[in-house]
C-alpha cells in the first residue's frame, strides 16, 4: 500500500540551508509534492516534481528525487524565521482529478535566530 | 486564482449538537472536493471525497452517518458533524480540485478548528 515517511523535527540556524527528507513506497507515483503548513492554517503548495524528473529548482527551493531509492528531499536555501512551519511531502498516483494525495507525517522545521 | 475558503474558521459546540462546516471554491468550479481531518502534530487523514451532484465516497473507518457531506453546487461542499462528541474535536481541512495548466491540483482551505465540550 501507499506509505510516506518523514522525520518529525528539524532545527536550523537562520541563514543556513534546510534539508527535509521523505521516503515513499509506491513506485507508481507520478507526482510528488511539498506543502507548507503554518500554525492553525491550511496547506500551501510549495512545489511539486514529476516522477520522470531528478531535480527541480524554484527560487530558494530545490527538490531532489531519487526514484530508485524512492527518496524525495526539499532543500531551502538561506532559511529564514518565516520558514518555520510543518512541511508535508505527498504523493499522487496520477494527475487525475479524483486521485487522492497520501501525506507524510510532516516535519516541523524550527529556524533559530 | 484557485482560492478555497472555509467557514467557520473555528467553532465550539456542546456534546450532542451538530455542526456544519462549509468549503467554497471562490474563483473556480470544483467538481471534486476532499475533506481531511488533522489531529495535533499529526498528518492529514482523508475522510471522504465529495463529488458534485452525487454521493460522497468515504474512506474506510469514517462513519458516513456521523460525517454528512453534501456537494450541492460546483463551488460549495459542506461537512456536517452530527451528534458531536469531544473525540470529534479536531482540525478539519477541505481541498478542491483545480485544473492548472493541464494538470489537476488540490488547493486547500485554511481549515476549521472544532472543539466539542
Amino acid at each position: 500500500g501507499e506509505d510516506v515517511e518523514q522525520s518529525l523535527f528539524l532545527s536550523v540556524r537562520e541563514g543556513d540551508s534546510s534539508v527535509i527528507n521523505c521516503t515513499y513506497t509506491d513506485s507508481s507515483s507520478t507526482y510528488l509534492y511539498w506543502y507548507k503548513q503554518e500554525p492553525g492554517a491550511g496547506l500551501q503548495l510549495l512545489t511539486y516534481i514529476f516522477s520522470n524528473m531528478d531535480m527541480k529548482q524554484d527560487q530558494r527551493l530545490t527538490v531532489l528525487l531519487n526514484k530508485k531509492d524512492k527518496h524525495l528531499s526539499l532543500r531551502i536555501a538561506d532559511t529564514q524565521t518565516g520558514d518555520s512551519a510543518i512541511y508535508f511531502c505527498a504523493e499522487s498516483l496520477s494527475s487525475g482529478s479524483a486521485r487522492q494525495l497520501t501525506f507524510g507525517s510532516g516535519t516541523q522545521l524550527t529556524v533559530l535566530p | 486564482g484557485a482560492v478555497v475558503s472555509q467557514h467557520p474558521s473555528w467553532v465550539i459546540c456542546k456534546s450532542g449538537t451538530s455542526v456544519k462546516i462549509e468549503c467554497r471554491s471562490l474563483d473556480f468550479q470544483a467538481t471534486t472536493m476532499f475533506w481531511y481531518r488533522q489531529f495535533p502534530k499529526q498528518s492529514l487523514m482523508l475522510m471522504a471525497t465529495s463529488n458534485e451532484g452525487s454521493k460522497a465516497t468515504y474512506e474506510q473507518g469514517v462513519e458516513k452517518d456521523k460525517f454528512l457531506i453534501n456537494h450541492a453546487s460546483l463551488t460549495l461542499s459542506t461537512l456536517t458533524v452530527t451528534s458531536a462528541h469531544p473525540e470529534d474535536s479536531s482540525f478539519y481541512i477541505c481541498s478542491a480540485n483545480f485544473r492548472d495548466r493541464g494538470r489537476w491540483e488540490q488547493y486547500f482551505g485554511p481549515g476549521t478548528r472544532l472543539t466539542v465540550t
